[in-house]
């Protein structure tokens, strides 16, 4: 089962603008992580952020992490064409051992 | 080094039929996981090994699904009997430890699984 929603679902920017994604789950956490997908295939790994942390940087990406609303949110700045693609939040539930629970995903478009 | 290696990339069968997928982990990595994504429920989580222990067959959604993993290395997801509704993207990630607060996932390419 999806752990939460993502908003939103699809965003579409021109390149250079920042794109912002947000994400809300609903149970306790260990940690959240941020993975991007293209073409419908494989996932790769962006960033993970630990229940104790708020935010977390690296290169163009800046994560949030407010686990009092248990939301999340990730900032890619000067944003690429090659930026376009799906983004899932996931997370680690507390006591779910490691496996993760997905989010709905947002499409982001960067366009030229 | 390599990464997660799945096989076959697709597969099409017809209902009915059993389907093995193969993922082969990261050398090293203890943990190692199966999900599978559909367009009507998205990513969803299958089933975990972690070293010797039993494994985490929580995700799987009915007894036509199992998972073996010989030697910690290679894992093998089964469906038997396939139905239509089992067509989906299978993803395979493994993981150094499978420790809950920092571990990060490692995924494959996934295998396109089509029941006609």
């Amino acid at each position: 089962s999806q752990q939460g929603e993502e908003d939103p679902q699809a965003l579409s920017i021109q390149e250079g603008e920042n794109a912002t994604m947000n994400c809300s789950y609903k149970t306790s956490i260990n940690n959240l992580q941020w993975y991007r997908q293209n073409s419908g295939r494989g996932l790769v790994h962006l960033i993970l952020i630990r229940s104790n942390e708020r935010e977390k940087h690296s290169g163009r990406l800046r994560v949030t992490l407010d686990t009092s609303k248990k939301s999340s949110s990730l900032l890619i700045t000067a944003s690429r064409a090659a930026d376009t693609a799906s983004y899932f939040c996931a997370t680690v539930r507390t006591g779910g051992g490691n496996k993760l629970t997905f989010g709905t995903g947002t499409q982001l478009k960067v366009e030229l | 080094g390599a990464g997660v290696s799945q096989s076959p990339s697709n597969k099409v069968t017809e209902k009915g039929k059993d389907v093995e997928l193969r993922c082969d982990p990261i050398s090293g990595h203890t943990a190692l996981y199966w999900y599978r994504q559909s367009l009507g429920q998205g990513l969803e989580f299958l089933i975990y090994f972690q070293g010797n222990s039993a494994p985490d067959k929580s995700g799987l959604p009915s007894d036509r699904f199992s998972a073996e993993r010989t030697g910690g290395s290679v894992s093998t997801l089964t469906i038997q009997r396939t139905q239509q509704e089992d067509s989906a993207v299978y993803l395979c990630a493994s993981s150094f430890q499978g420790d809950a607060g920092t571990d990060t996932q490692y995924f494959g390419p996934g295998t396109r699984l089509t029941v006609l």
